[in-house]
């Protein structure tokens, strides 16, 4: 069965710190990993994908690493702003017909100033 | 590029009445929709693909007959919860699939929030 964890389930930082969030995966075959961020009562928005070729992608302050024979990835947010304040959802899919999406169950980040 | 949208953001019915929610893709056009449901502190879970001029594929354990999906055209797809009932209080949210680079890519909307009183 396809599996995403995530850890930790929630964090709190002070603004201006470094925080790095984690996720381990069982899908199989592999196709791609995403990142999302979802902001209380939005929908998500995707930070960073990655094919199983990259190792590391960045948007701005986020940066996403992909280690893909351990099957681990991490979400690494610099200089925290109250704004990161979110749910981060790592999705990974998988690669047989209907490309299918399975979700972590995120971390709740809280960024305090 | 590449927006969907909801209406309504949220909405608020009475126990046993009907509400449709839609999901659009403004500028793109989507031949697939997903919609998924979120409770409190929980991920998203996927209830149901729509494909355009198709029948909707249903998740083990989403009933057909209470959430149903059309998928009218390329940027329209609606769910409608039948008989709601206070259970169905939830956060619903639609994505639409483009190809790119090899995969597909999801855009997702803002979610409905819908409260059954």
């Amino acid at each position: 069965k396809n599996q995403v964890e995530q850890s930790p389930q929630s964090l709190i930082i002070l603004e201006g710190k470094n925080c790095t969030l984690q996720c381990n995966y069982t899908v199989s075959p592999f196709s791609n990993l995403r990142w999302y961020k979802q902001d209380t009562g939005r929908g998500p928005v995707s930070l960073t994908i990655m094919t199983f070729s990259e190792n590391t992608k960045s948007n701005g302050r986020y940066t996403a690493t992909l280690d893909a024979d351990t099957k681990q990835s991490s979400l690494h947010i610099t200089a925290s702003q109250l704004s990161d304040s979110a749910s981060y959802i790592c999705v990974v899919t998988d690669n047989n017909a209907g490309n299918m999406l399975t979700f972590g169950g995120g971390t709740r980040l809280m960024v305090k100033p | 590029g590449a927006v969907v949208s909801q209406h309504p953001s949220w909405v608020i019915c009475k126990s046993g009445t009907s509400v449709k929610i839609e999901c659009r893709s403004l500028d793109f056009q989507a031949t697939t929709m997903f919609w998924y449901r979120q409770f409190p502190k929980q991920s998203l879970m996927l209830m149901a693909t729509s494909n355009e001029g198709s029948k909707a594929t249903y998740e083990q354990g989403v009933e057909k007959d209470k959430f149903l999906i059309n998928h009218a055209s390329l940027t329209l797809s609606t769910l409608t919860v039948t008989s709601a009932h206070p259970e169905d209080s939830s956060f619903y949210i639609c994505s639409a699939s483009i190809p790119g680079q090899g995969y597909y890519e999801q855009y997702f909307g803002p979610g409905t929030r819908l409260t059954v009183t």
